[in-house]
């Protein structure tokens, strides 16, 4: 069945790092992947998403890459503050299938300190 | 536009009662997923509807149930609880686009204890 994968955390960095999660995924096809963001106490908002290979997705500095090759969907941001404390997880959609199932990552908990 | 809601958004219940947990999705919305997230087993999938019809199903024992109104709001409810249902249960919801859903909105979760 489908499968995420993702770095666990926590990751910790200093106002300003470069911050990257690592995502892989084991699914058929061309699944649609996404990155949810959940802060303390919060649901899942939606961060970025990506839905066919070489697609890049994009949203508050947060980029990632939907690299059917490697498998992988790994976020980034360029320079973190400390407002992106919070907990990210990876996921993906099956490919053209009808209904919506996720199927989630573990989660990575990110600590920024400033 | 209002986002998904979800009520209430605690309770605590007792070994062997049950709980009926409300979601209404975001207006146009007519898929209404439910998710359960524990620290140990993360986010696990346990049912989709649409127009009122059970689409998908996680694997999850039979007393987790679900249904869908015609206004596409929807219930979940637990029988027969059990200590290791305490978690944070949460609603999706999604629009179609060509047959296919667009990407699921959350809402913030029913924090359920269970004692």
């Amino acid at each position: 069945g489908d499968s995420v994968t993702q770095m666990e955390g926590p990751v910790t960095l200093s106002e300003e790092a470069f911050l990257t999660i690592n995502c892989t995924y084991t699914a058929t096809g061309y699944p649609s992947l996404f990155w949810y963001v959940q802060y303390p106490g919060e649901g899942l908002q939606l961060l970025l998403k990506a839905t066919k290979a070489d697609d890049k997705g994009s949203n508050k500095g947060f980029e990632a890459t939907y690299r059917k090759e490697t498998t992988s969907f790994h976020l980034e941001k360029g320079s973190v503050q400390v407002s992106d404390s919070a907990v990210y997880f990876c996921a993906l959609s099956p490919a053209r299938a009808a209904g919506n199932k996720l199927t989630f990552g573990g989660g990575t908990r990110v600590l920024v300190k400033p | 536009k209002a986002g998904v809601t979800q009520t209430p958004r605690y309770l605590i219940k007792t070994r062997g009662q049950q709980v009926t947990l409300s979601c209404s999705p975001i207006s146009g919305h007519r898929s209404v997923s439910w998710y359960q997230q524990t620290p140990g087993q993360g986010l696990q999938f346990l049912f989709e509807y649409f127009s009122e019809t059970q689409r998908n199903k996680g694997n999850f024992p039979g007393r987790f149930s679900g249904r869908q109104f015609s206004n596409s709001r929807s219930e979940m409810n637990v029988s027969t609880l059990e200590l290791g249902d305490s978690a944070l249960y949460l609603c999706a919801s999604s629009r179609t686009e060509g047959g296919l859903n667009t990407e699921a909105f959350f809402g913030q979760g029913t924090r359920l204890t269970v004692v």
